[in-house]
């Protein structure tokens, strides 16, 4: 079981440059979210779904895109890059939404310069 | 709207004493607790939880408490040890509603 696997683990981008960031999961959870830390805010909800097909909005949307064709992968867009997007993304999975604890992947750390 | 909040950024104990990292929330429909753990470069991963319906719950060395007329828990560690030195996140969620983290607390245990 590799659990949740993102990639990559860095990336530099010039602004207005687009890139998806991977995020797989092995354990069949239909819970899978992207939320990103920034140093003092904690993390941050982007994005979320609660199964193949459906996605939704958390707190922080904007400049971002997710798609779920398939219960393992749920990868986030980010369409035009911009500094303020420079942050560690981390995606996460359950098998459900709520009171069932998150299993992390082991981050993406981004550079939007 | 920070709806949980902690408030120390950061907490040194020194080995073998009691760490205590607390955890304050506003939202009073909260009715489900967690901690987590994260290491550098790695993601975090679930300690302990606690539902509303509770005041208190343990796992070996760690025991979470729940305030609810104070809207506060907390998270004790005894004894310390240096593999406790990371930041811990408070999180909550009401229902099947969205985890809501509090900001991190980075706890240094010193030998």
């Amino acid at each position: 079981n590799a659990g949740v696997t993102q990639t990559p683990k860095f990336q530099v981008l010039k602004t207005g440059q687009s890139m998806t960031l991977q995020c797989a999961q092995d354990m069949n959870h239909e819970y899978m979210s992207w939320y990103r830390q920034d140093p003092g805010m904690g993390l941050r909800l982007i994005h979320y779904s609660v199964g193949a097909g459906i996605t939704d909005q958390g707190e922080v949307p904007n400049g971002y895109n997710v798609s779920r064709s398939t219960t393992e992968d749920f990868p986030l867009r980010l369409l035009s890059a911009a500094p303020s997007q420079t942050s560690v993304y981390f995606c996460a999975s359950s098998y459900s939404r709520g009171q069932t604890p998150l299993h992390f992947g082991n981050g993406t750390r981004l550079t939007v310069t | 709207d920070q709806q949980v909040k902690q408030n120390s950024p950061s907490l040194s104990v020194q080995e073998g004493r009691i760490s205590i990292l607390n955890c304050d929330y506003t939202n009073s429909m909260f009715d489900y607790f967690l901690w987590y753990k994260k290491y550098p470069a790695e993601g975090p991963t679930f300690l302990i939880s606690i539902s509303s319906i509770k005041d208190k719950n343990e796992d070996g060395r760690f025991t979470v408490f729940l305030n609810k007329s104070a809207k506060h828990l907390s998270l004790h560690i005894v004894p310390s040890q240096p593999g406790d030195s990371a930041v811990y996140f408070c999180a909550a969620t009401q229902g099947a509603q969205k985890l809501v983290f509090g900001q991190g607390t980075r706890l240094t245990i010193n030998p």
